[in-house]
């Protein structure tokens, strides 16, 4: 199995709402990453999880929340977001040693209206 | 200047053809490097990790520089399906931070017939 699944595929919210995007992998991967990404950019990284502990947070805006909840999960709670928010929200896992390449998920398309 | 460099192209081929896309990166302290590729609307996926000595893969060769900080994707014999965005990826380990994967901004290819 070298798969990170991501859920939902698709996303539409109001900026009022509480939503949260979900990312599963069983590679026994024990980083986990967040990226954002927009419409002919590359990804930018948000939050990096090493060992279900939060080591990287990029200055992202607290109405961005990401929980580990086990070494498999990966969630990222979002509230009262705004419209440049919607974007595609891709989810990553990797061993955490070595040269090792990342798995990424399908990604969320997440529109903010 | 961004950590990780790349032209953003399009590079606009025939089918057939020969072509080189280069990544720069500032921070010597870069440990494994890679070159992925993303369909539109689609998430990155691995087209091959880049080693120090070069690797090939078939069509696709990928060279490293160190000294220069720069690493490098050949394709032989471009196909139509090759048309896609290269993403040279870079990644840091640190104790503090774990691991960081960092992107360049994509090389957009077109193969034409």
């Amino acid at each position: 199995d070298t798969e990170v699944t991501q859920t939902p595929k698709h996303l539409v919210m109001g900026m009022t709402n509480k939503k949260s995007l979900k990312c599963e992998q069983h590679m026994g991967h024990r980083a986990m990453y967040w990226y954002k990404q927009k419409a002919k950019k590359p990804p930018e990284l948000m939050f990096v999880y090493s060992y279900e502990k939060l080591s990287i947070n990029e200055s992202v805006p607290s109405r961005f929340s990401p929980e580990c909840p086990n070494s498999s999960l990966l969630n990222l709670h979002l509230h009262a977001l705004q419209p440049e928010d919607s974007a595609l929200y891709l989810c990553a896992s990797r061993w955490t040693g070595g040269g090792t390449e990342a798995f990424f998920g399908q990604g969320t398309r997440l529109t903010v209206v | 200047r961004k950590e990780v460099e790349q032209d953003p192209g399009p590079f606009n081929v025939p089918e057939g053809a020969t072509v080189a896309f280069n990544c720069t990166y500032s921070n010597s302290a870069s440990q494994s490097f890679f070159w992925y590729r993303q369909d539109c609307r689609k998430e990155p996926k691995l087209l091959m990790s880049v080693y120090s000595s070069g690797n090939e893969d078939g069509r696709f060769t990928a060279q490293l520089n160190r000294a220069s900080q720069y690493i490098s994707l050949l394709i032989r014999d471009s196909k139509l399906s090759d048309s896609a965005t290269y993403l040279c990826v870079v990644n840091r380990e640190s104790r503090n931070a774990g691991n960081m994967l960092t992107f360049g901004g994509g090389t957009r290819l077109m193969v034409k017939p």
